[in-house]
């Protein structure tokens, strides 16, 4: 069975420091991934994803993954991060079921604090 | 112009009532799902329905019932509410076929249900 796991449950950086948030998967083809951001009382927003060819992705607000098949990775990183990253961070892995509905498997999540 | 939007964003009830949290979309997707976030933020998801039909059921009580009357909304209905059943309950759509919201799933902001 498919899962995503992230080992990190809260990682603390300062404001303008790097950032890199883990995310390893298990899945039998080519995942389809993603990580989404979840802000405090927010829902989800879509950071980044990847489906197939180069496999260091680009995302919203500065975030980039790299997809390492290897490694069964899909890490999240930031060359600066700011006050505002400051949120839950999910990475999730996309698989179909049964039917034409596509299904995403959640990691369990890491809470980023930004220290000023 | 919210893409995924629910109602309400908070609920408050007692135990053993039935209420009911609704979920519109206005992306012109084919799949919804509902998902639920508990109290450690983990997602699982629960349903999913495409063109109005019933494709993923996840392990869920039968007290729990989605309804889609349309392809815009999906619905869920919930029985005789227990104190296990608070948790943040996220509607997704999904984009079909073509285009850069393939595979892609839109989140909405979340209805925080509270059962005392």
């Amino acid at each position: 069975a498919q899962s995503v796991t992230q080992p990190d449950i809260h990682i603390t950086v300062s404001e303008g420091a790097s950032l890199e948030l883990r995310c390893n998967y298990s899945y039998g083809a080519t995942p389809y991934l993603f990580w989404y951001v979840q802000s405090p009382g927010q829902g989800l927003q879509l950071l980044l994803k990847y489906f197939s060819g180069d496999t260091l992705v680009q995302g919203i607000k500065g975030f980039e993954a790299e997809f390492k098949r290897s490694q069964s990775s899909f890490n999240l990183r930031k060359p600066s991060v700011h006050w505002s990253d400051a949120a839950e961070y999910f990475c999730a892995v996309g698989h179909p079921p049964l039917g034409s509905a596509r299904q995403l498997t959640f990691g369990s999540g890491t809470q980023l604090t930004v220290l000023p | 112009d919210t893409a995924v939007s629910q109602t309400p964003k908070y609920l408050v009830t007692q135990m053993g009532n039935d209420k009911s949290i609704k979920c519109e979309q206005n992306l012109g997707h084919d799949t919804m799902y509902w998902y639920k976030q508990d109290s450690k933020k983990f997602l699982k998801i629960m349903f999913s329905y495409n063109n109005k039909e019933l494709i993923i059921n996840e392990t869920v009580p039968n007290r729990f019932s989605p309804k889609s009357p349309d392809k815009a909304h999906l619905n869920l209905h919930i029985n005789s509410l227990e104190l296990g059943d608070s948790a943040v309950y996220f509607c997704a759509s999904r984009g079909k076929g073509r285009g850069n919201g393939t595979d892609t799933q839109y989140f909405g902001p979340g209805t925080r249900l509270t059962v005392l």
